[in-house]
């Protein structure tokens, strides 16, 4: 069974960096067969795709963001991570880090970590 | 304004069926068989209740069905039950840029 979880700072101040990782157990990222991906939530609203990535770096970003997005993956380490650069109070949510159930970005979502909030303030 | 359209909210009794719609564009939902759908309780991760329009991943009741006609992908849930109720989101490929387009959510509250 696929876990993932989720760890980073809960605030963050505006303008500084997000940084969060996604440490996958139960299954090897470099196997190929899955994209990884981050979606965040608003508090009281909906889904957010943020992005995708591939065991070998490929990355996919939604291009709707406004704040400046990577995603990095460590196979190593079995983990992949999300920097938010230059943050503001819109970027406060619920982050969460997922598995694609397919091995091309843009379908469903399998498995997801339980979240973790961020928050943006001073 | 999400990409995907859905009523803000739906009920229902209990044993009852209600359905859920999600309207998108020949971009995404009328283009590819690839919707899927998502039920999520108060402070939990989303739970994979659909994919590719049609199809239920192990464990899922078969009282969740979802089905398509043109730009819209509807949820159909039967012999509802109280822990049905919570958000349901749906979600397309896309053509665009974007890739993958999410619905605003269903609050379901059953009555």
């Amino acid at each position: 069974q696929v876990q993932l979880q989720e760890s980073g700072p809960g605030l963050v101040k505006p303008s500084q960096t997000l940084s969060l990782t996604c440490t996958v157990s139960g299954g090897s990222i470099s196997n190929g067969d899955y994209y990884w991906s981050w979606i965040r939530q608003p508090p009281g609203k909906g889904l957010e795709w943020i992005g995708y990535i591939y065991y070998s770096g490929s990355t996919y970003y939604n291009p709707s963001l406004k704040s400046p997005v990577t995603i990095s993956v460590d196979t190593s380490k079995n983990q992949f991570s999300l920097k938010v650069s230059s943050v503001t109070a819109a970027d406060t949510a619920v982050y969460f880090c997922a598995r694609v159930g397919d091995s091309r970005p843009g379908y469903y979502i399998d498995y997801w970590g339980q979240g973790t909030l961020v928050t943006v303030s001073s | 304004q999400s990409a995907l359209t859905q009523p803000a909210s739906v009920s229902e009794s209990p044993g009852q069926s209600i359905t859920i719609s999600c309207t998108g564009t020949s971009s995404d939902v009328g283009a590819y068989n690839f919707v899927s759908w998502y039920q999520q309780h108060p402070g939990k991760a989303p739970k994979l209740m659909v994919y590719d329009v049609t199809n239920r991943p192990s464990g899922v009741s078969n009282r969740f069905s979802g089905s398509k006609s043109g730009n819209t992908a509807s949820l159909t849930i039967s012999g509802l039950q109280a822990e049905d109720e919570a958000d349901y989101y749906c979600s397309s490929y896309t053509s665009s840029s974007n890739l993958v387009v999410f619905g605003g959510g269903t609050k379901l509250t059953v009555l």
